[in-house]
């Protein structure tokens, strides 16, 4: 089965520094990754996805993420964090047509 | 385009007791999901829906929950009896495959805001 692990519950970070989120996944075969967001009593926002091609996939609000074979990781990372990136991230792959979620890491951006 | 639109938004009921979560999917999605997500932790996919027909329903406690997706649009979620532990957000989320599974609109999910659960 497919999985993906998310290894820090919270990340903090100061306004204006570089931000990353680890992901690493298992699976066998080829891996379909991607990101969400999720800000509070919202549902969950596409941010970027990894299928094929080059491993640094760019997406949404400035945030990219790198996928790294050998390491089986796909960490997410912004190169200036803003006070409004504060939310709970989401790493999931693909299993047979539906998604397969991480359990979350806390952003928090302090000014 | 209009996004996933989901009722209500919260909703407290005594354990034991019956709900129901009602779920419009964007217009045109083929695939809906129902997801699980309990405080703390990531979401887990309950039943997965290809129009009408479910594809997975793995994951679904088939003693007390329920779904249906009738006409392969809207779909409903219910719970009869709940427990405390079915204390959580329930998402709805539709995606449409475009270009095949490396398309890129393939395995895209867009969510709706979700309904949260409070079983006491």
């Amino acid at each position: 089965a497919q999985s993906v692990a998310q290894p820090e519950d919270q990340v903090n970070v100061a306004e204006g520094n570089p931000l990353t989120v680890k992901c690493t996944y298992s699976v066998s075969g080829n891996p379909y990754l991607f990101w969400y967001v999720q800000y509070p009593n919202r549902g969950l926002q596409f941010l970027l996805k990894y299928i094929t091609g080059d491993n640094l996939v760019k997406g949404s609000y400035g945030f990219e993420a790198e996928f790294n074979k050998s390491q089986t990781s796909f960490h997410l990372k912004k190169p200036s964090a803003l006070v409004s990136d504060s939310a709970l991230y989401f790493c999931a792959v693909r299993e047979v047509g539906k998604l397969i979620f991480g359990q979350g890491t806390e952003l928090s951006v302090k000014p | 385009e209009a996004g996933v639109a989901q009722s209500p938004r919260y909703k407290i009921i005594e354990k034991r007791q019956s709900v129901a979560f009602w779920c419009n999917p964007i217009s045109g999605h083929a695939t809906l999901y129902w997801y699980q997500q309990i405080l703390g932790q990531g979401p887990k996919l309950l039943i997965q829906f290809q129009n009408n027909g479910v594809v997975d329903d793995s994951q679904l406690p088939k003693d007390r929950f329920s779904a249906e997706r009738l006409k392969g649009v809207d779909s409903t979620l219910k719970i009869q009896p709940a427990k405390l532990e079915d204390s959580a957000v329930y998402l709805c989320a539709s995606s449409q495959i475009r270009g095949g599974p490396g398309g890129p609109g393939a395995n895209v999910l867009t969510f709706g805001a979700g309904s949260r659960l409070t079983v006491l």
